[in-house]
């Protein structure tokens, strides 16, 4: 059983803060690890696929980074804005294809 | 076109119907998953096909029986579910399955099913 973990389990901030939170997955036979955001009542929506230690991925106020060898990945949001509440999920994707998921980390951001 | 459809959107069944559930997607994908998702908890991968053919069973009970009519379709046939079947069941799609790509996992909406 892989033990995928994220943290903090969830996180209310203001708007216009900033925030990260972690993904923390095995160091051993690593493909890639990914980022979904997912929204209530919709899909999960792909946000980074990243495949070598120290990649850094950015989509408009959202990065992520990619430590292969401590087995940890950040995701950070810069400036919060109320639509960026949704929870984040990583997927962590060893040999054999198989994704597992992490918990999740619910992100509330308060106008 | 990046888009995984799932039908139908919600279901209700008896412990002795038999229904299915059914998902396309057209992006040319040849990997097609089924995930399991209860109430505040990740998903649970169900099945994987690649290239139509089943690769990953997750020890799935019998009453969940997969099908991959082509590369575009998966379906979900369901028999004598328990009310605790009840969930959220998401199909998803990606390029590939397996080796070392990245492979991004394309989700459909999911389908709600309650079994009374």
């Amino acid at each position: 059983i892989l033990n995928v973990e994220q943290s903090p389990q969830s996180l209310h901030v203001q708007e216009g803060d900033s925030t990260n939170f972690t993904c923390s997955f095995p160091s051993s036979n690593f493909y890639a690890l990914h980022w979904y955001r997912w929204e209530t009542a919709k899909s999960p929506e792909a946000l980074f696929v990243m495949t070598l230690n120290g990649d850094e991925k950015k989509k408009g106020r959202i990065s992520a980074t990619l430590n292969t060898k401590e087995g940890y990945s950040y995701l950070y949001i810069k400036g919060s804005q109320p639509e960026d509440s949704a929870t984040y999920l990583c997927a962590f994707r060893a040999d054999a294809g198989k994704s597992t998921f992490g918990d999740g980390t619910t992100l509330t951001v308060k106008p | 076109d990046t888009e995984v459809t799932q039908t139908p959107k919600h279901l209700v069944m008896g412990m002795t119907n038999k229904k299915s559930l059914k998902c396309e997607q057209h992006m040319g994908h040849r990997a097609m998953y089924w995930y399991k998702q209860k109430a505040k908890k990740p998903p649970e991968l169900m099945f994987v096909y690649s290239y139509e053919k089943l690769s990953i069973n997750e020890s799935v009970p019998s009453r969940f029986s997969p099908e991959c009519p082509n590369s575009s379709l998966l379906n979900l046939h369901l028999h004598a579910l328990q009310p605790e079947d009840s969930a959220l069941y998401l199909c998803a799609s990606s390029q590939g399955f397996g080796g070392s790509s990245g492979n991004t996992i394309y989700f459909g909406e999911g389908s709600w099913l309650t079994v009374v």
